[in-house]
């Protein structure tokens, strides 16, 4: 397996409240990625990172944020989860951008 | 904007059969094509990588194609077994790309004994 961590792997919290989502790599790799599963939607983007401190907006960005202060580590956070904010969340590395993308286990995350 | 189509969306086959799985998309201006695995709660596995340059790639029983002009791969397994059991996901990337990938919705394969 890839060396991609995801943290927690199961969570469930109430509407309005934060939360943060960790995906950690031990490749050194460059492009990090947060996607969604949703049934009827498959995968889709929220957000990438390209480097340190660069980052870039996907397609179902609203009500997500992410951070990266180290090349290892990618933060997503919902600043006030909703109810459709339910979902599995995956993270995805590579590394450049026309390489083998590689994908953690999943955040399940639910909002009550 | 980029859309992937998968069909079928689910396939039941006996064990030992070959077959066939499909993955179209409207814009042929690709950098290259993924298959995946997923297993029931799990997450992504990579299967095969095809750049955009590319007719083909293969890994064991596992064959994919890739015309980009037309805008379609196949995903071809030989000789099923039940383990292949799974849903089977392609995405590309395309675009101002970084890599993004676009994903179709995926085909679950059922092989029974």
């Amino acid at each position: 397996d890839a060396g991609i961590t995801q943290s927690p792997r199961h969570k469930v919290t109430e509407t309005g409240t934060p939360v943060t989502l960790r995906c950690h790599q031990t490749e050194n790799h460059r492009y990090m990625y947060w996607y969604r599963q949703d049934p009827g939607h498959g995968l889709r983007l929220i957000h990438y990172s390209y480097g340190v401190k660069d980052t870039d907006k996907g397609e179902v960005s609203d009500g997500y944020s992410v951070s990266r202060s180290k090349t290892e580590d990618f933060l997503l956070t919902l600043e006030s989860a909703t109810s459709s904010q339910t979902s599995v969340y995956f993270c995805a590395i590579r590394p450049g951008q026309n390489t083998e993308a590689f994908f953690g286990q999943g955040t399940r995350l639910t909002v009550v | 904007k980029q859309e992937v189509t998968q069909i079928p969306a689910a396939l039941s086959v006996p064990e030992g059969e070959n077959l066939v799985l499909n993955c179209s998309f409207t814009d042929s201006a690709i950098y290259n094509l993924q298959w995946f695995r997923q297993d029931p709660g799990k997450g992504l596995t990579s299967l095969l990588l095809i750049q955009s340059s590319q007719r083909e790639q293969t890994s064991g029983r596992l064959n994919a194609s890739l015309d980009k002009s037309s805008g379609r791969s196949t995903l071809y397994i030989a000789a099923s077994q039940p383990g292949d059991s799974a849903t089977y996901l392609c995405a590309v990337s395309s675009g101002t790309s970084y890599g993004k990938l676009t994903f179709g919705q995926g085909t679950i394969l059922t092989v029974h004994p």
